[in-house]
């Protein structure tokens, strides 16, 4: 079974600022997906990034930019240029290539503070 | 486009009473999902549907929960009898067939308390 672990509870960042979110997983699969997804308070969480395993080359979505490493198990995000909009949950997220379901982490509590 | 659609918002029962969500996903979306999140935790999958079929259920308690889609659309999920481990947030969620694997686009969510 896969299993997701995001090590920091809670983080906070100036505005403005860059900060990293970290995650690991567990799989023995090669192919797989890796996700980022956003919650803010009392609203839709929506995805943020995507990750294919196939894919060497690191995923940006504007502001946003993960850190995968395959052989280490480890996918960050990082955000630049933190914005008082980016407080958020944020979760990792797992999906088996011809999966169906999406295996969340923890959470990660993220606050942008002016 | 219409977000995903869940009522009620939020939710206070006794243990041992019974409890309806009902889930409007977005219009077209063939799969919908329903997901657990207790406070502290990541979302864990009860179900999900194909169209009116059922793809994995393989977390969903099956001796108090029940979940139907109804002609392909709308679904409802029920808890009967509630424990009081089944105080969370339900999230419903759906995804189009023409989007990247992985992409789910969730409601609101249904907060439910159980006392």
């Amino acid at each position: 079974a896969q299993t997701v672990t995001q090590s920091q509870p809670e983080m906070s960042v100036q505005e403005a600022e860059t900060v990293t979110l970290s995650c690991t997983y567990d799989t023995s699969e090669n192919n797989y997906y890796l996700f980022w997804y956003k919650q803010p308070p009392s609203r839709q969480m929506i995805l943020v990034i995507r990750q294919e395993a196939y894919k060497q080359q690191n995923a940006t979505e504007n502001r946003f930019s993960v850190n995968f490493q395959k052989a280490a198990k480890s996918f960050s995000l990082k955000i630049s240029d933190s914005q008082l909009g980016d407080t958020a949950m944020y979760f990792c997220a797992f999906m088996k290539e011809y999966g169906n379901k999406l295996v969340f982490g923890a959470g990660t509590i993220l606050r942008v503070k002016s | 486009e219409a977000g995903v659609a869940q009522s009620p918002r939020y939710k206070i029962i006794e243990k041992r009473q019974s409890v309806a969500f009902w889930c409007n996903p977005i219009s077209g979306h063939a799969t919908l999902y329903w997901y657990q999140q207790i406070l502290g935790q990541g979302p864990k999958l009860l179900i999900q549907f194909q169209n009116n079929g059922v793809v994995d259920d393989s977390q969903l308690p099956k001796d108090r929960f029940s979940a139907e889609r109804l002609k392909g659309v709308d679904s409802t999920l029920k808890i009967q009898p509630a424990k009081l481990e089944d105080s969370a947030v339900y999230l419903c969620a759906s995804s189009p067939r023409d989007r990247g694997p992985g992409e789910l686009f969730f409601g609101e969510g249904s907060r439910l308390t159980v006392l």
